[in-house]
């Protein structure tokens, strides 16, 4: 697998209903973060995980990163129809000028 | 909240013309950044600018890209002789010293060659 890959591909849930999207990566990074990017629009941070984090919260997202297994999760909860977009993991990468690696995505719909 | 601007939005040019996509990153950040989304596809690292130089780039930018902050402001990246394959959406960026906060992406800029 590549670099910062995301699953599932796509995920399809109701309103109010959790929406939990997964990253591996295979290098040791800085850190790891999470972009959304709507249809034909910009990349949005949402959060950024420190690699000697293992939790971090923002409003209704949780990150979790297990540099052991290489791997993150994103949890969006109570999720709402304007949470429909792509989720992207980006992985900054040890010595590597701020180079970001990101995945292939995750698109997410939440029906109302 | 501080942007950073993008312009052109959109840009249509011929092959084999040279094109200059703009940027204005955010005024405190240190580093910035070009990358590359074809439709469709992931987001792909150009170049990373730090003290008025490159300081990492992909395979991707060859010779015919360049970089350059001409001034204390904007941050440009030029494509000397478009390819057909060069179609894409160019996100510039920009971050912090220590990239504490992420990054701060601007809304990109559709690059389409006929």
């Amino acid at each position: 697998s590549q670099q910062g890959e995301e699953d599932p591909q796509a995920l399809s849930i109701q309103e109010g209903e959790n929406a939990t999207m997964n990253c591996s990566y295979k290098t040791s990074i800085n850190n790891l973060q999470w972009y959304r990017q709507n249809s034909g629009r910009g990349l949005v941070h949402l959060i950024l995980i420190r690699s000697n984090e293992r939790e971090k919260h923002s409003g209704r997202l949780r990150v979790t990163l297990d540099t052991s297994k290489k791997s993150s999760s994103l949890l969006i909860t109570a999720s709402r129809a304007a949470d429909t977009a792509s989720y992207f993991c980006a992985t900054d990468v040890n010595n590597q000028g701020g180079k970001l690696i990101f995945g292939q995505g995750t698109e997410l719909s939440v029906k109302p | 909240e501080p942007e950073v601007t993008q312009t052109p939005s959109h840009q249509v040019t011929q092959m084999g013309q040279e094109v200059i996509l703009r940027c204005v990153p955010i005024s405190n950040h240190l580093y910035f950044y070009w990358y590359r989304q074809i439709l469709g596809q992931k987001v792909e690292f150009l170049v990373s600018f730090y003290n008025n130089e490159i300081s990492e780039k992909s395979e991707i930018f060859d010779d015919q890209f360049s970089v350059e902050r001409p001034d204390g402001s904007n941050f440009t990246l030029k494509i000397r002789s478009t390819k057909l394959e060069d179609s894409a959406m160019y996100f510039c960026a920009s971050s912090d010293w220590d990239r504490h906060y992420g990054y701060t992406f601007g809304s990109g800029t559709r690059l389409t060659v006929v």
